[in-house]
């Protein structure tokens, strides 16, 4: 069975500046997908962004970066010039690629705080 | 942007009383999700619906758990007999399709407390 494990409960940083989520996993499949969610205190998960296993290019969307590094199964999140609209818990997840298995494997989640 | 919409935000309940939660995915999606989040707890996967029924469900889903989709926007969580430990953030979530990169959109979830 596949786990996700994130290693940093609680993250802070300082607006402006950069910060990185750690993400491991544990798969024995070759294909599969990685997301990672932000969960502010209202509470309603919200995609930030996105990485098929098969590419090589590490996705990207506006401040938000990912360093993926299959061999190590590892899926960090950079978030650079930091907001305080970024503070939330941050939720890494894994989904297998094809057949029936569509849901999503959360690790246990970052809480990120940035300071003013 | 269209939303998950789910009532009712807090649900308490007596232990042993049966409980229904609701959830309005967003209307062109076709494959419905229900997680749980225990507080201080990792979100887990419930069940998937497609189609009218049920098309995958974890260890967790036992025969307590129900899924129901009786109109053609809402789609429902009954939990029978209702334990302390079932007390925990639920979570609907909606996805055009059931694999690949298409993100799943969640709701706000509903917190329920069983006491």
């Amino acid at each position: 069975a596949q786990t996700v494990t994130q290693s940093q409960p609680e993250m802070s940083v300082q607006e402006a500046e950069t910060v990185t989520l750690s993400c491991t996993y544990d798969t024995s499949e070759s294909d599969y997908y990685l997301f990672w969610y932000k969960q502010p205190p209202s509470r309603q998960m919200i995609l930030v962004i996105r990485q098929e296993a098969y590419k090589q290019q590490n996705a990207t969307e506006n401040r938000f970066s990912v360093n993926f590094q299959k061999a190590a199964k590892s899926f960090s999140l950079k978030i650079s010039d930091s907001q305080l609209g970024d503070a939330a818990m941050y939720f890494c997840a894994y989904r297998s690629y094809g057949g029936s298995q569509g849901n999503l494997i959360f690790g246990k989640g970052t809480k990120l705080s940035v300071k003013p | 942007e269209p939303e998950v919409t789910q009532t009712p935000s807090h649900q308490v309940t007596q232990m042993g009383q049966e409980v229904i939660l609701r959830c309005v995915p967003i209307s062109n999606h076709l494959y419905f999700y229900w997680y749980r989040q225990i507080l201080g707890q990792k979100v887990e996967f419930l069940v998937s619906f497609y189609n009218n029924e049920i098309s995958e469900k974890s260890e967790i889903f036992d025969d307590q758990f129900s899924v129901e989709r009786p109109d053609g926007s809402n789609f429902t969580l009954k939990i029978r007999s209702t334990k302390l430990e079932d007390s925990a953030m639920y979570f609907c979530a909606s996805s055009v399709v059931g694999q690949g990169s298409q993100p799943q959109h969640f709701g706000d979830g509903t917190r329920l407390s069983i006491l």
